[in-house]
C-alpha cells in the first residue's frame, strides 16, 4: 500500500539544538515536500524536491535545510531550533504526471521547541 | 500575499443539509485544484480534485464547481453527516512548478 511515513511522530527539542525530521515514501513519486501547519496559517511550503540529491526552497525556507538522499527519503533539518519553529510538520509526495499531482500526506510530526 | 482564499472560516450545518465551501485564487497559472479533508491529529487527506479545463467534478457526495473566468470554485458536500465534521482545505497547483498552495481552511461542523 502506498504511503508516506514520518518519524518521529512527536518531538520535544531545546532552543539552539539540532532537529532532524525524517520522511519515507513508498509511492514511487518523484516529488516530495515539507510543510508546516500553524493555527490560522493553514499549510505552508518549506522545501521540496523533484529528484534525488536536489532540493528547492519553498515559501518559508529560512531556518530550515532539506536533504533528499534517495527517491524514497526526504529529511528536514533545523540546525538551530527556535521557539518559533514549534508547529506540526507534514511530509508529502506526489506524481509529476498532469492530473495526478495532488500530494499524498503523512501523519505529521508534532514539534515543540522549549 | 494570500494566493488562495477560503470562505467561510467556519461553517455549521444540520445533518442532511448541503454544505457549501468557497475558494478563490489570484494566480491565473493555477490549473489543478485539489481539496483536502483533515481530522484533528491526522494529516490532510485528498478528497477530490478538478483540472481547470473542467467546470464540474463529482465523486460520491462531493462536488466541485469551477469558474475559471471568475477564478473561484466551491465544494458542495451533499447530505452532510456528523462524520464529515473536519477542516477542509482548498489548494491550487501550477503544473509548471508542481508546488501546492493552500488556503487557510474552512472548519465544518455538522450537527445531528
Amino acid at each position: 500500500e502506498a504511503a508516506v511515513t514520518q518519524s518521529p511522530r512527536s518531538k520535544v527539542a531545546v532552543t539552539g539544538g539540532k532537529v532532524t525530521l525524517s520522511c519515507h515514501q513508498t509511492n514511487n513519486h518523484d516529488y516530495m515536500y515539507w510543510y508546516r501547519q500553524d493555527t490560522g496559517h493553514g499549510l505552508r511550503l518549506i522545501h521540496y524536491s523533484y529528484v534525488a540529491d536536489s532540493t528547492e526552497k519553498g515559501d518559508i525556507p529560512d531556518g530550515y535545510k532539506a536533504s533528499r538522499p534517495s527517491q524514497e527519503n526526504f529529511s528536514l533539518i533545523l540546525e538551530l531550533a527556535s521557539l518559533s519553529q514549534t508547529a506540526v510538520y507534514f511530509c508529502a509526495s506526489s506524481d509529476a504526471r498532469e492530473g495526478n499531482q495532488a500530494p499524498l500526506f503523512g501523519e505529521g510530526t508534532r514539534l515543540s521547541v522549549l | 500575499q494570500q494566493q488562495v482564499r477560503q470562505s467561510p472560516q467556519s461553517l455549521t450545518v444540520w445533518e442532511g443539509e448541503t454544505a457549501i465551501l468557497n475558494c478563490s485564487y489570484e494566480n491565473s497559472a493555477f490549473d489543478y485544484f485539489p481539496w483536502y479533508q483533515q481530522f484533528p491529529g491526522e494529516g490532510p487527506a485528498l478528497l477530490i480534485a478538478i483540472r481547470s479545463v473542467s467546470d464540474k467534478k463529482e465523486d460520491g457526495g462531493f462536488t466541485i464547481f469551477f469558474n475559471k473566468r471568475e477564478k473561484n470554485l466551491s465544494l458542495h458536500i451533499k447530505d452532510s453527516q456528523p462524520g464529515d465534521s473536519a477542516t477542509y482545505f482548498c489548494a491550487a497547483i501550477d503544473s509548471g512548478y508542481n508546488k501546492l498552495t493552500f488556503g487557510k481552511g474552512t472548519v465544518l461542523l455538522v450537527s445531528p
